[in-house]
C-alpha cells in the first residue's frame, strides 16, 4: 500500500463546477499536510496548508480528518485555469515529506 | 528574494557518463530536498539535507547516486555512469524549516 493514495482522475468537469479530491495517508504520525498543484510537468507549487480545523482560500478548501487519515481539497465555480494535476502532500516530524502520485482535473469550456 | 534556482535546466549525457545538478535554496533556507519525476509518473522522494548533513537519503538508488550540500555553495545531485532509466526530471525544493518546501524550475536529463 502505497504511503500517500490520491485517484489519479483524470476528472473532466464544466467551467463552474464544484469538484472534491480525496486523498488518505498511512503514515498516523504524520503532522503536517499540503495541497500542490502541477502544471504540464513544471514544477510543483504550493497550493495551500491543510489545517485540521480545516480552512479556506477563494474557491478552495481544504478539510484534514485526522482520525480517518484522509485529507480533501474542494473547488468551486471551477475555472479553466485550474486544469493541472493535484498533488497532496504529507509530512512527519522529521522532515520527510511525501507526495501522491496526483489527480488529474480537466476544465472544459 | 530569487526562489530556488536550479541549473542546467536541460541536460544531455551519453550513457556512461557523469550528470552533475545543481540547486541553490531560497534566501535564508537551510534545507534541501531532491526529488525525481519519471515520465508519466508522480513525483519521487530521493534525499533530505541540511547544510554538510544528509538527514533522510532512503530515497536514493543505492548505487551511482549522491548528493550533497556544502557549506558554501550549491546542493549537488551527482548520477555516475548515467543510463537511460536515469532519464527524468529532477526537482529541488528548499525550506526555512522542516514544513512548506518550494520547488525550483527543475533539471530534465535526458540520457542518449
Amino acid at each position: 500500500r502505497k504511503e500517500v493514495e490520491q485517484d489519479p482522475g483524470p476528472f473532466n468537469v464544466p467551467e463552474g463546477a464544484t469538484v472534491a479530491f480525496n486523498c488518505t495517508y498511512s503514515n498516523s504520525a504524520s503532522q503536517s499536510f499540503f495541497w500542490y498543484r502541477q502544471d504540464c510537468r513544471k514544477e510543483p507549487k504550493l497550493l495551500m496548508s491543510v489545517y485540521s480545523s480545516g480552512n479556506e482560500d477563494g474557491r478552495f478548501t481544504a478539510q484534514l480528518n485526522r482520525a480517518s487519515q484522509y485529507i480533501s481539497l474542494l473547488i468551486r465555480d471551477s475555472k479553466l485555469s485550474d486544469s493541472a494535476t493535484y498533488l497532496c502532500v504529507v509530512n512527519t516530524n522529521a522532515g520527510k515529506s511525501t507526495f501522491g502520485d496526483g489527480t488529474t482535473l480537466t476544465v472544459k469550456p | 528574494n530569487a526562489g530556488v534556482m536550479q541549473n542546467p535546466r536541460h541536460l544531455v549525457r551519453r550513457r556512461g557518463q557523469e550528470a552533475r545538478l545543481r540547486c541553490s535554496p531560497m534566501k535564508g533556507h537551510s534545507h534541501v530536498y531532491w526529488y525525481r519525476q519519471l515520465p508519466e509518473e508522480g513525483l519521487k522522494f530521493m534525499v533530505y539535507l541540511q547544510k554538510e548533513n544528509i538527514i533522510d537519503e532512503s530515497g536514493m538508488p543505492k548505487e551511482r547516486f549522491s548528493a550533497e550540500f556544502p557549506k558554501e555553495g550549491p546542493s549537488i545531485l551527482r548520477i555516475q555512469q548515467v543510463v537511460r532509466g536515469d532519464s527524468a526530471a529532477y526537482f529541488c525544493a528548499s525550506s526555512h524549516s522542516e514544513d512548506t518546501q518550494y520547488f525550483g524550475p527543475g533539471t530534465r536529463l535526458t540520457v542518449l
